[in-house]
């Protein structure tokens, strides 16, 4: 069963700090990789999509990385800023229009 | 978000009644579909709409039907409402169904059955 695995479930950090989610997956045969943010009430929105040849991607402050060896990817946010607090899901493509989402990491960024 | 209008964006139910979400979309693109979030789990996808003409189930379709009007328009059905049905809904847009292009999201219909 393809499956997609987030961690920490929620994080806490002070404004200004970095900090790095984790996905793992095991979703097969593999497409692409995608991070959403979520802000709370709203839909989600892209911030990355990699391919399986591609190891980093950047939009702004965050990064992406993915090791599609290990089935692991990580996204980073560098300076966090109080506009960053959100959900961060992680979706791995199978096919076309099968997408497998994660749970998300929340993340708070308190002042 | 821009692009994706749903509407209700609320809406309280009684078991057995029935409604129909509406998804707009003013970007043109082919592919529709529908997913629900509830808490705890990642979103899950009802239905989806290749192009205009076409529907597919997704991994939950159980209870729901679909209607993709016209290339704008995907509707969700839900006949006879269910406590379990109670979620938020979103409706998604991509520009192909085998692309790598993003997915565009609704704000999402909150829906609660009771």
């Amino acid at each position: 069963k393809n499956q997609v695995e987030q961690s920490p479930q929620s994080l806490i950090i002070l404004e200004g700090k970095n900090c790095t989610l984790q996905c793992n997956y095991t979703v097969s045969p593999f497409s692409n990789l995608r991070w959403y943010k979520q802000d709370t009430g709203r839909g989600p929105v892209s911030l990355t999509i990699m391919t399986f040849s591609e190891n980093t991607k950047s939009n702004g402050r965050y990064t992406a990385t993915l090791d599609a060896d290990t089935k692991q990817s990580s996204l980073h946010i560098t300076a966090s800023q109080l506009s960053d607090s959100a959900s961060y899901i992680c979706v791995v493509s199978a096919r076309s229009y099968q997408l497998t989402f994660g749970k998300g990491t929340k993340l708070s960024v308190i002042p | 978000n821009a692009g994706v209008t749903q509407t209700p964006k609320f809406q309280v139910l009684k078991t057995g009644q029935s409604m129909t979400l509406q998804c707009a979309q003013d970007m043109n693109h082919n592919s529709m579909y529908w997913y629900r979030q509830d808490p705890g789990m990642g979103l899950r996808l009802i239905y989806y709409s290749a192009s205009e003409g076409t529907t597919d189930k997704g991994e939950v379709p159980n209870g729901y039907n679909v209607s993709r009007l016209n290339k704008r328009e995907f509707s969700l059905r839900l006949e006879s409402a269910a406590p379990s049905q109670t979620s938020v809904y979103f409706c998604a847009i991509r520009q192909g169904a085998g692309s790598n292009q993003p997915q565009h999201f609704g704000d999402g219909t909150r829906l609660s059955i009771l």
